[in-house]
């Protein structure tokens, strides 16, 4: 069974510009969720998204959007980047809702703003 | 606001000893997960904790949930050098708000033989 796959993997833009992410969900998991990791603040969360609606969002500005497709694939974008930015930016995918459903990570899009 | 604390952050220890990773929290919730990760990689899902009292173990790492005390430990037994990763505890209190997982700071663990 495929894992989740995230890409690109690694991606480099300059401050002002504009990024999309995208995420592929295991097959069968209709929860998707996002992660922001950076030394500074560590691990917090983004949004997740359900059957093609955001349930829930982290206290992110708005410059941080998503969407997810009726497949369940996801995309999150980042527009007017700053260099606070740069970060590993993981996705994850849970059966139903997160909640008691054990979530899977990807491997992650390293993101560097110069 | 849901905050999660781990301790210690930094753990470096001997192949063969025991030693236990804290994770306390500041809410009601009763699930827990713990994730472990390595340099450069991303998270892996250790355990899952559901309810007061659960216990999982998986060879040489167990964790265990007290909800009334808010406090999940990972006890590691006879460290080997491959266990050597950070790992994170976080808290799902989805119920009480939107804001997903809630992750502890990281416990940064290194075995030496």
């Amino acid at each position: 069974k495929a894992g989740v796959t995230q890409t690109p993997r690694y991606l480099i833009k300059t401050r002002g510009q504009q990024v999309t992410l995208s995420c592929s969900p295991i097959s069968g998991h209709r929860s998707v969720s996002w992660y922001q990791q950076t030394p500074g603040q560590g691990l917090q969360f983004l949004f997740e998204y359900f059957s093609e609606t955001q349930r829930n969002k982290g206290n992110f500005p708005g410059r941080f959007s998503g969407r997810q497709f009726s497949n369940s694939r996801s995309e999150m974008n980042v527009s007017t980047l700053e260099l606070g930015d740069s970060a590993l930016y993981l996705c994850a995918s849970s059966l139903d809702s997160p909640t008691y459903n054990e979530q899977f990570f990807g491997p992650g899009t390293r993101l560097t703003v110069l | 606001e849901l905050k999660v604390e781990q301790n210690p952050l930094f753990l470096s220890m001997q192949e063969g000893k025991n030693y236990t990773i804290y994770c306390n929290y500041s809410t009601t919730s009763d699930r827990l997960y713990w994730y472990r990760q390595d340099p450069g990689k991303s998270l892996e899902s250790l355990f899952v904790l559901l309810s007061n009292g659960a216990v999982k173990q998986e060879g040489r790492l167990m964790a265990s949930l007290d909800t009334k005390a808010r406090l999940s430990t990972l006890h590691i037994t006879a460290a080997v050098h491959d266990l050597s990763a950070t790992y994170f505890c976080a808290v799902d209190d989805s119920g009480g708000g939107a804001d997903g997982l809630t992750f502890g700071k990281g416990t940064h663990l290194i075995i030496q033989p």
